[in-house]
């Protein structure tokens, strides 16, 4: 069974931009959370969506926002980047089939995204 | 709110020495706890995990047991191995219809042959 894929890997851009990422989850799962990784702040939940509706948000601003789709492949976006912005960004998908209690989370490879 | 620290790295061992890696956790109720590792440029694997007080996880030679009177899940391992150098993360998670993980900052351990 082919793990949880992120597109792209590696991506730099400049300020004011904005960026949109992919990930693609285990086949079968229906949640899917996304965590940035940064030296100084550690991974840090951004928000996680099961079933096509958002369940769950940390606390970023609105700039950084997502979905996922029917077939349960999730994207994020971000708007206007700023240069603390840059980071790993690692999508994490879980069965869940009830959404009612914690299934073990697989991570993918990441986005490293550079904010010049 | 809940929270987990961790022991700042990096950990810098010798192969066969004996590691441990500090984490506390701050969380009200009664939390499930894992050991994430990151290799280098890979994503985040579960090493292993305990979801109630005095349950000890292992796997691959690591250790850690969740002490809830010292709010503790200590990472141990007897003889490290050059292959071990990674990030390893300590987390929790506290209920609820949600996923969401809480995250210590992560300790990078590095094994000199």
């Amino acid at each position: 069974k082919a793990g949880v894929t992120q597109t792209p890997r590696y991506l730099i851009k400049t300020r004011g931009q904005q960026v949109t990422l992919s990930c693609s989850p285990i086949s079968g799962h229906r949640s899917v959370s996304w965590y940035q990784q940064t030296p100084g702040q550690g991974l840090q939940f951004l928000f996680e969506y099961f079933s096509e509706t958002q369940r769950n948000k940390g606390n970023f601003p609105g700039r950084f926002s997502g979905r996922q789709f029917s077939n349960s492949r999730s994207e994020m976006n971000v708007s206007t980047l700023e240069l603390g912005d840059s980071a790993l960004y690692l999508c994490a998908s879980s069965f869940d089939p009830s959404g009612s209690s914690y299934n073990e989370q697989f991570f993918g490879p990441g986005t490293r995204l550079t904010v010049l | 709110g809940d929270s987990v620290t961790q022991m700042e790295g990096p950990v810098t061992l010798s192969e066969e020495a004996f590691l441990t890696i500090n984490c506390t956790y701050t969380a009200t109720g009664y939390p499930s706890l894992f050991w994430y590792v990151q290799y280098p440029g890979e994503g985040l694997q579960l090493l292993l995990k305990a979801t109630k007080a005095d349950d000890k996880g292992s796997n691959k030679g690591f250790e850690a047991t969740y002490r809830k009177e010292t709010t503790s899940f200590h990472l141990e391992k007897g003889s490290v191995q050059v292959s071990d150098s990674a990030v390893y993360f300590c987390a929790l998670f506290n209920g609820g219809a949600t996923n969401k993980l809480i995250f210590g900052t992560g300790t990078l351990l590095a094994v000199q042959p």
